[in-house]
């Protein structure tokens, strides 16, 4: 079945730490990827995004996401967290074969910052 | 300017009971989305519309009907409503679909069925 992979559920970081969260999919031909975060209570909001182009894409608050074709990733990095980064981090994907029709979410990765 | 509203924004019921959520976009953009985010924060779609017009339903139970009246709105019906149902409701809506175009999410609706 085609679907988005986040391996990482949970993740625990102290500040300044770096992170690196993972992002698989499994959907052939060209795709269109995301990362979106969900601050606690609050609604989705666009982290970044990649259509096409250069595949290190950078996004609001410092952070960034490679996308590597041969890999059907696209991991979303950060080199120095925040306490304020604490968050659910969705990354989603659609696709030529599904018609673009439809954005799918991964199951999402919880990060905790601790001050 | 809100650019994909959703009304109401908390929403708590009785089992049984019919409820609606209404949701507006003012971008003008020609398709729209319901999605359901469960307890564990999965995000799943249900609908989606392209200028009126179904394009996707998700394995939805058929207590659940979309309406559109028009491209910039898009309103969810839910009859006899089941604990089960007891989500966050997006919508979003995307200028078109096809490389290069993204998505805006409204702000959700808690839904709490009791």
């Amino acid at each position: 079945a085609q679907s988005v992979s986040q391996h990482n559920h949970h993740v625990i970081l102290s500040e300044a730490a770096s992170l690196e969260l993972g992002c698989n999919y499994s959907y052939g031909g060209t795709v269109n990827l995301f990362w979106y975060v969900q601050y606690p209570g609050q609604h989705l909001q666009l982290l970044l995004k990649y259509f096409s182009g250069d595949p290190l894409v950078k996004g609001i608050k410092g952070f960034e996401a490679e996308f590597i074709k041969s890999k059907f990733s696209f991991n979303l990095r950060k080199p120095s967290v925040q306490w304020s980064d604490t968050a659910e981090y969705f990354c989603a994907v659609n696709a030529e074969n599904t018609g673009f029709q439809k954005l799918v979410f991964g199951t999402g990765t919880r990060l905790l910052v601790s001050p | 300017d809100t650019a994909v509203s959703q009304t109401p924004k908390y929403l708590v019921t009785q089992m049984g009971n019919d409820k609606s959520i209404k949701c507006e976009q003012n971008l003008g953009h020609d398709t729209m989305y319901w999605y359901k985010q469960d307890s564990k924060k999965f995000l799943k779609i249900m609908f989606s519309y392209n200028n009126k017009e179904l394009i996707i339903n998700e394995t939805v139970p058929n207590r659940f009907s979309p309406k559109s009246p028009d491209k910039a709105h898009l309103n969810l019906h839910i009859n006899s409503l089941e604990l089960g149902d007891s989500a966050v409701y997006f919508c979003a809506s995307s200028q078109g679909q096809g490389v290069g175009y993204g998505y805006t999410f409204g702000s959700g609706t808690r839904l709490t069925v009791v």
